[in-house]
């Protein structure tokens, strides 16, 4: 089986552009989850996807995030337009039940600079 | 705010030894609670989960979950180097759809 797939592996871009980070679940997980860990601190959720429909994004920080899952399969998460502050290691998750035993993806680390 | 607490070490012990892993949680209604094992650069694992009081045994590791204190810890036995990671605790976060609230972790450093 497949495990969580997640690309780019790390990105470096400026402040003010816009990057995308893609996720591809283990098949057959509903549960889609993003977390985020900035340096010094903890992982934290973000956001919760079931199949294609956003479940929680109590987490995201603010609006320059914007997550989808097209046809509840891959999901995007997007940086627009990105700022010093959103630099950290982005780890998708999966899984089939909402119990929290997740699949991480090994996740996309993203440098604003 | 939900926190969960874990001293971040480094903790050293030797190999053979049993590394002893503590992590407290604030929100007295958890349920669910899980220790992660990540290795420098790569992705969390998923090494135990334990959903009642008492102790649970999955080879040489054993969680256990007092709620009664807000406490879980995770035992090692006869530690190898290869254990030798930043270990997480995580709870789930009560109300919620299954996300976790995550500790920032324990380094543990298994020396030969």
């Amino acid at each position: 089986e497949a495990g969580v797939t997640q690309f780019p592996s790390h990105s470096v871009i400026e402040k003010g552009q816009t990057v995308t980070l893609r996720c591809d679940p283990i098949s057959g997980h509903d549960n889609l989850y993003w977390y985020r860990r900035v340096m010094g601190k903890e992982i934290k959720f973000l956001l919760h996807f079931v199949k294609e429909s956003k479940q929680d994004e109590s987490g995201m920080p603010n609006n320059r995030f914007l997550a989808e899952r097209t046809g509840g399969t891959y999901s995007t998460l997007k940086v627009q337009p990105a700022e010093l502050e959103d630099s950290g290691v982005y780890f998708c998750a999966s899984s089939q039940t909402r119990q929290g035993g997740y699949t991480f993806g090994s996740g996309t680390r993203l440098t604003v600079v | 705010q939900k926190e969960v607490e874990q001293n971040s070490g480094p903790l050293s012990v030797p190999e053979g030894a049993i590394a002893s892993l503590n992590c407290t949680y604030s929100d007295r209604g958890s349920q669910s609670f899980f220790w992660y094992r990540q290795y420098s650069g790569k992705s969390p694992e998923l090494i135990m989960s334990i959903y009642s009081n008492g102790d649970k045994e999955d080879g040489r590791f054993t969680a256990q979950l007092n709620k009664a204190s807000q406490y879980v810890s995770l035992l090692i036995r006869d530690s190898q180097p290869s254990d030798s990671a930043t270990y997480l605790c995580a709870v789930n976060n009560r109300g919620s759809q299954g996300n976790l609230i995550f500790g920032k972790g324990t380094k543990l450093s298994v020396k030969p």
